[in-house]
């Protein structure tokens, strides 16, 4: 099974800074790779697709990148609402696989 | 409007079987892979299995394969998953999902598994 890595665990943020979450795969995924947000008590809502195309709906400050075994989330401008659990997950070869998370609190 | 609504989650005993539903709304679900995924109390994710559009082929987890089935009735919108021999490690919250590629558009509200004696 492709084992991803999120860091850091938890990120604590203030409002308005650019941030980056990063997500490390064990085997090349290429660019199978996908982000959500879960927002407490809600269910996961997908941010990116193809580690960096944007999703219908998702604020522009929201931005993926990478391949192969690196892939990197950002967010421009970190606002209240983004204080959430983020997930990659890679849609690259069964089972797909989930990262543990990286949540966002507040500094 | 996409919607998943799943039922049938509830307090179970180990070794007991139960059966959850996932009604889908507003699109055409004979044409889309569905998905179950849980998520156990301490957050972490896992998919457990997918069917295809007209039920003829699925796929599982390997450690979930043998006590979990995956099966829909595209008549009347639905996707089931049928759980056996649940253990308390299957305490959860489990969402249907529409697949597209390899990942995840719509998630349903989820419904919570709890086994316990």
């Amino acid at each position: 099974d492709v084992v991803l890595t999120q860091s850091p665990a938890t990120l604590s943020v203030t409002p308005g800074e650019r941030i980056s979450l990063s997500c490390r795969a064990s085997e090349s995924v290429d660019t199978y790779l996908h982000w959500y947000q879960q927002k407490p008590n809600e269910s996961p809502r997908l941010l990116i697709k193809y580690a960096s195309q944007s999703i219908s709906g998702i604020p522009s400050r929201f931005s993926g990148s990478g391949s192969g075994t690196d892939f990197t989330l950002s967010i421009n401008g970190v606002e209240l609402e983004d204080l959430s659990i983020y997930y990659c997950q890679q849609g690259n070869s069964l089972p797909y696989t989930f990262g543990a998370g990286t949540k966002l609190e507040l500094k | 409007e996409v919607q998943l609504v799943e039922s049938g989650g509830g307090l179970v005993q180990p070794g007991a079987s139960l059966k959850l539903s996932c009604v889908a709304s507003g699109f055409t679900f004979s044409d889309y892979w569905m998905s179950w995924v849980r998520q156990t109390p301490g957050k972490t994710m896992e998919w457990i299995g997918d069917i295809k559009y007209d039920g003829s082929y699925t796929n599982y987890a390997p450690s979930l394969k043998n006590r979990f089935t995956i099966s829909r009735d595209n008549a009347k919108s639905t996707l089931y998953l049928q759980m056996s021999n649940v253990r308390s490690e299957d305490t959860a919250t489990y969402y249907c999902t529409r697949r597209r590629g390899g990942w995840f558009a719509y998630w349903g509200q989820g419904t919570l598994v709890t086994v316990s004696s």
